[in-house]
């Protein structure tokens, strides 16, 4: 079974922190990706990576950063936590023009 | 910006109803996807149209992928209490990145 794991189901930092998500996958996928999902705005895209290293913005990239030093491993940074960033959190992999398979998802409380 | 639009927002139907979301791009898609997730779990695949104009079925889910390319439907027949969730399109462009752009999503509460 494909897994993607996210470290953390919960999580709580206070505002102006700088935040980690981590995010691996084991199924050697090209492709990851992060959403955030807040009521009534469905699955917004952060920023997704298609290659080690290379990364490319997604619709909501303000106040985020991203890494993949390794194929497996994605992470997703907030460089200084606001409230305005508490969300769910979700990481996906896949391969082109197949199906995306998610984490658990994080849910992050900024206080 | 919302490159995928789906409708309804949410739906209540009572159990034995049908039901019905659609999904529109205003470009050509390469393929569409259709997720569920849960209350408190994540997306979860349920298929993939590639043709124009192709219809799958999955028991009493019933997805359709239009002549053009560019609207989609998941219809569930009779629904139950198993099926309450949102239901998420995801429309592949084609691009080599491997993007999918993800609708709002359909929340469908079922009530006995």
């Amino acid at each position: 079974d494909v897994k993607v794991t996210q470290s953390s189901r919960y999580l709580v930092k206070r505002t102006g922190e700088k935040v980690f998500l981590e995010c691996v996958q084991d199924m050697d996928h090209e492709n990851m990706f992060w959403y955030r999902q807040d009521p009534g705005l469905g699955l917004r895209l952060i920023y997704f990576s298609y290659d080690v290293k290379m990364k490319e913005k997604g619709d909501i990239p303000e106040g985020y950063s991203v890494s993949r030093e390794k194929k497996e491993r994605f992470s997703l940074i907030l460089e200084s936590a606001s409230t305005n960033q508490t969300s769910m959190y979700l990481c996906a992999s896949g391969s082109t023009n197949t199906e995306a398979f998610f984490g658990q998802g994080t849910r992050l409380t900024v206080v | 910006g919302q490159q995928v639009m789906q409708i309804p927002q949410y739906q209540h139907v009572q159990e034995g109803e049908d039901f019905t979301t659609y999904c529109n791009s205003s470009t050509t898609l390469s393929n569409i996807q259709w997720y569920k997730q849960r209350p408190g779990g994540h997306p979860v695949f349920l298929i993939q149209l590639v043709k124009s104009g192709e219809v799958k079925k999955q028991k009493r889910l019933t997805f359709q992928f239009g002549e053009a390319k560019k609207n989609s439907s998941l219809h569930i027949t009779a629904t139950q209490t198993t099926d309450v969730g949102t239901y998420f399109c995801a429309a592949d462009r084609g691009s080599t990145l491997g993007r999918l752009y993800f609708g709002r999503g359909t929340q469908l509460t079922v009530w006995p």
